[in-house]
């Protein structure tokens, strides 16, 4: 069965730097991205980034450049995303999701139909207060 | 960036009855080579994390009930729960990932008449 198991929640003071983990099992964790969105009270799901497991290559949203840096460790599937110098508004529930694809072979081409992200972590509520 | 804009904001229905959501994106979201549409729905509970209904915009995730069903293409889309139960009663989202930054629609607050 896939799933994926977050560390649990993190108080913080407001500059400091939180770490998150994603430990996935039940698929091969180098063949699918993993994507980091978060929610804060009140608010929507908000995109972060994402990161291959295979090349440890990333693409991260531009609000969240120069803070935020994605690494994962394949040995043990997990995945990890951290965050720097850490606001108030920083405060919310940090979601790993898979990023499933199914590949489509056109002609001498094979292209990865993505699948949207499933299954989520459960969620790591990030406090941040002085 | 693409834009997501989801009406209504919120929507009450009795229950047995149909939901409907709209969902519509700044730009096409329609990756034209495999004629796929790379959009999806979400179901958000409270206290859980999001959980994937639909996606290539039509494309029940497995097991999902077929009274929630997806259409649309391009830059047009909509959810429709059909035969509405109490357990349906959630935040919904739509999802483009056509391009990054991936983005989500504002959500739309489903509840019982």
């Amino acid at each position: 069965q896939v799933h994926l198991v977050q560390s649990g929640a993190e108080v913080k003071k407001p500059g400091a730097s939180v770490k998150v983990s994603c430990k996935a099992s039940g698929y091969t964790f180098t063949a699918y991205y993993i994507n980091w969105v978060r929610q804060a009270p009140g608010q929507g799901l908000e995109w972060m980034g994402r990161i291959n497991p295979d090349s440890g290559g990333t693409n991260y949203a531009r609000q969240f450049q120069g803070r935020v840096t994605m690494t994962r460790d394949t040995s043990i599937s997990t995945a990890y995303m951290e965050l720097s110098r850490l606001k108030s508004d920083d405060a919310a529930v940090y979601y790993c999701a898979t990023e499933f694809h199914t590949p489509m072979v056109l002609g001498d081409e094979v292209v990865l139909g993505r699948r949207g992200f499933a299954p989520w972590g459960q969620g790591t509520l990030v406090t941040v207060s002085s | 960036d693409i834009v997501m804009t989801q009406s209504p904001d919120s929507l009450a229905v009795s229950l047995g009855e149909r939901a409907t959501i709209n969902c519509k994106s700044s730009q096409s979201v329609l990756y034209s080579s495999i004629n796929k549409n790379y959009l999806a729905w979400y179901q958000r509970k409270p206290g859980q994390p999001p959980m994937l209904l639909i996606y290539w915009a039509s494309t029940r995730e497995s097991g999902v009930p077929d009274r929630f069903s997806g259409s649309g293409s391009g830059t047009d889309f909509t959810l429709t729960i059909s035969n509405l139960q109490a357990e349906d009663v959630a935040v919904y989202y739509c999802q483009q990932y056509y391009d990054t930054p991936f983005t989500f629609g504002q959500g739309t607050k489903l509840e019982i008449k």
